[in-house]
């Protein structure tokens, strides 16, 4: 049984501090995880996305990647309200299909003003 | 806006009713999903289609049935819900099933259904 598993929350924390969101995965063979943001009653949007060990950053996020820890994490810089959404982790676990992303619960980060 | 697009966006329906949900992708994409969020669930992936063709049925039952006509438009056909099939049915594109960046998912807005 392919897990990815995230602290539900909620998360909160003050306007203009930084939020970290974590995720474990229990598929050693993954290759490719993701980071995304589902507003409430809405569809999930893609925020980033990760391949190799190390950081990745695009503006305000920060992607992290320990594949021998197998986690995945999320930092958010500078927090605004409007951020304030479910952020669901997605690792892709390879199959003869090719692509099959198993997703986390999600986190629910909520940003006061 | 993706480039994924589903629709009814909201659909009631009883248990014996027959009802289909559409979704389109104008991406180019090669490869929809199909999946189901419920509430204080993780997303369920149910099918999967590669160039038409669907590599992965995830378990799901049969009064759900799928249907990809093209590597644009994929259909899930509704006969015989059960009240405990309420949720929301996002269908996902990507352009490259096999890995790597084309692999990335973009959702739909989703379908809200509700089975009386």
């Amino acid at each position: 049984q392919k897990e990815v598993e995230q602290n539900s929350g909620p998360l909160s924390v003050p306007e203009g501090a930084i939020a970290s969101l974590n995720c474990t995965y229990s598929d050693r063979g993954s290759q490719s995880f993701f980071w995304y943001r589902q507003y409430s009653g809405k569809s999930p949007e893609l925020i980033m996305s990760i391949y190799s060990n190390g950081d990745k950053e695009d503006g305000r996020f920060t992607a992290q990647l320990n594949k021998a820890s197998q986690y995945v994490s999320l930092l958010i810089r500078d927090s605004q309200p409007s951020d304030s959404a479910t952020y669901l982790c997605a690792v892709n676990s390879p199959s003869h299909a090719g692509n099959m992303l198993t997703f986390g619960g999600g986190t629910r980060l909520m940003v006061k003003p | 806006e993706t480039g994924v697009t589903q629709t009814p966006r909201h659909l009631v329906m009883g248990m014996t009713n027959k009802k289909s949900l559409k979704c389109e992708q104008h991406l180019g994409h090669n490869a929809m999903y199909w999946y189901k969020q419920s509430a204080k669930k993780p997303l369920e992936l149910m099918f999967v289609y590669n160039f038409k063709e669907q590599t992965e049925n995830n378990s799901v039952p049969s009064r759900f049935s799928p249907e990809c006509p093209n590597s644009s438009h994929l259909f899930l056909h509704l006969h015989t819900l059960q009240p405990e099939d309420s949720a929301l049915y996002l269908c996902a594109s990507s352009q490259d099933p096999g890995g790597g960046a084309g692999e990335t998912q973009y959702f739909g807005p989703g379908t809200r259904l509700l089975v009386l």
